[in-house]
């Protein structure tokens, strides 16, 4: 089954940039999704089709897919952009959802 | 607005069954895949099924073939996960989503707040 990797944590300072990366063979072949999950809350997709926003997603969230790594960059990181953010492709190998490891993004 | 509501979660033991529901409003229902993800208390997610707006096409992980079956009644804006032979594994948060076409795949639109199963002894 595919497979995607993803770094636990990250940590970024206030009003910096936050990168998290999602690293899967020939990802860039795929369509990358990603979510932002709070503390006792349920995800919330914050970027699809490797690069788009929904609406109310601020611009400050951006994506990109390459190669065999896909990004999401937080610019401007603010307190509550603290969660964990997870990638997500549709395998259309074996027809099923896969999510990433998950990455635990603290503003310090 | 888009509102799903799961239900049915609660504590069961292992080799029993359990059936979660999920209420959908403010969408037409019909016209959408859905799918149940699951969370393992302080693990990622997991995705396990999804089933199409005719139920014609239906997915299921390899962790739950098998075992778990998803339905869904249009008529009655409701998609269901009927659960049997439940293992220790199982024990997780699961969520309802609706699942919207992108190029090459689907992702996961909207989501509800989950309902807790734990199997245990």
């Amino acid at each position: 089954s595919y497979v995607l990797t993803q770094p636990p944590s990250v940590s970024v300072a206030p009003g910096q940039t936050a990168g998290i990366t999602c690293g899967g063979n020939n990802i860039g072949s795929k369509t990358v999704h990603w979510y932002q999950q709070k503390p006792g809350q349920a995800p919330v997709l914050v970027v699809y089709g490797d690069s788009d926003r929904p609406s109310g997603i601020p611009e400050r969230f951006s994506g990109s897919n390459s190669g065999n790594t896909a990004s999401l960059t937080i610019s401007s990181v603010e307190a509550g952009d603290e969660a964990d953010y997870y990638c997500q492709v549709w395998d259309t190998g074996s027809d099923s959802g896969v999510f990433g490891t998950g990455t635990k993004v603290t503003v310090l | 607005q888009v509102q799903l509501v799961e239900s049915g979660g609660h504590l069961v033991k292992p080799g029993g069954s359990l059936r979660l529901s999920c209420a959908a409003s403010g969408f037409n229902f019909g016209v959408y895949y859905m799918t149940w993800i699951r969370q393992a208390p302080g693990k990622g997610l997991e995705w396990i099924s999804c089933i199409s707006s005719s139920s014609a096409t239906i997915y299921y992980a390899e962790s739950v073939k098998g075992r778990f079956t998803i339905s869904r009644d249009n008529a009655k804006n409701s998609l269901y996960l009927q659960m049997n032979s439940l293992r220790g594994e199982d024990t997780a948060v699961y969520y309802c989503a609706n699942m919207v076409s992108a190029r090459l795949g689907y992702y996961f639109d909207s989501w509800g707040q989950g309902t807790l199963v734990t199997v245990s002894s």
